[in-house]
């Protein structure tokens, strides 16, 4: 158990509907990332927030938003869904921003557009 | 930008035989390193990294040393066995201060058989 909790496990939902992915870092964890695995694209970095605020994006559609609560946890809104967008979303967290800090991932939301 | 390359799979070994998971990258400056591995239906678990060249980072029979002068990072172990069949991640995090995201190589699964 990395400590690093995200819900739901899996969603099935429709196309154009919007879903929200949440996620709990473990404790102390300041930083957040957000990453997508699919067949296709394989672990491609979302995004990432620390202690609240935006400090990397990556390969994020305008479709898609996050953010950072005070408590530390993280959202991650998926609008406008395609059938494309059916991938493992994976949450990290880390306790800082420099590389070679550790960033334990949690289990992952399935999510399915069909 | 940033890119890891990793050998492809799917690679099959009986039980007690070696293991050599070829993982190459492209970054400026000094990355860390890391190798993740994931188990059927879980989440991604760090199993080592490096965090400087000629660091050798090692875990479960584990090892991978951070060659700078090859930009390698080849994970090895002597004598595999059926629990150790997953997916192998090759990763790296860059060495600068607009956050540490992990650049993931595309995967090698990695089967063990009696």
């Amino acid at each position: 158990d990395s400590g690093v909790t995200q819900t739901p496990k899996h969603l099935i939902t429709a196309t154009g509907q919007r879903v929200t992915l949440r996620c709990s870092p473990r404790s102390g964890d300041l930083s957040v990332y957000w990453y997508q695995q699919s067949l296709d694209q394989g672990l491609q970095f979302l995004i990432q927030y620390y202690n609240g605020e935006e400090r990397a994006k990556g390969n994020i559609l305008e479709r898609f938003s996050a953010q950072q609560f005070p408590d530390l946890h993280s959202e991650l809104n998926l609008s406008s869904l395609e059938l494309g967008d059916s991938a493992l979303y994976f949450c990290a967290s880390g306790s800082g921003i420099f590389s070679g800090n550790t960033i334990y991932f949690g289990e992952g939301s399935w999510l399915t557009v069909v | 930008g940033d890119s890891v390359t990793q050998m492809e799979g799917p690679v099959t070994l009986s039980e007690e035989a070696c293991l050599t998971i070829n993982c190459t990258y492209t970054a400026t400056g000094y990355p860390s390193l890391f190798w993740y591995v994931q188990y059927p239906g879980e989440g991604l678990q760090l199993l080592l990294k490096a965090t400087k060249a000629d660091d050798k980072g090692s875990n479960k029979g584990f090892e991978a040393t951070y060659r700078k002068e090859t930009t390698s990072f080849h994970l090895e172990k002597g004598s595999v066995q059926v629990s150790d069949s997953a997916v192998y991640f090759c990763a790296l995090s860059p060495f600068t201060g607009g956050g540490n995201k992990l650049t993931f190589g595309t995967g090698t699964q990695l089967k063990v058989e009696l």
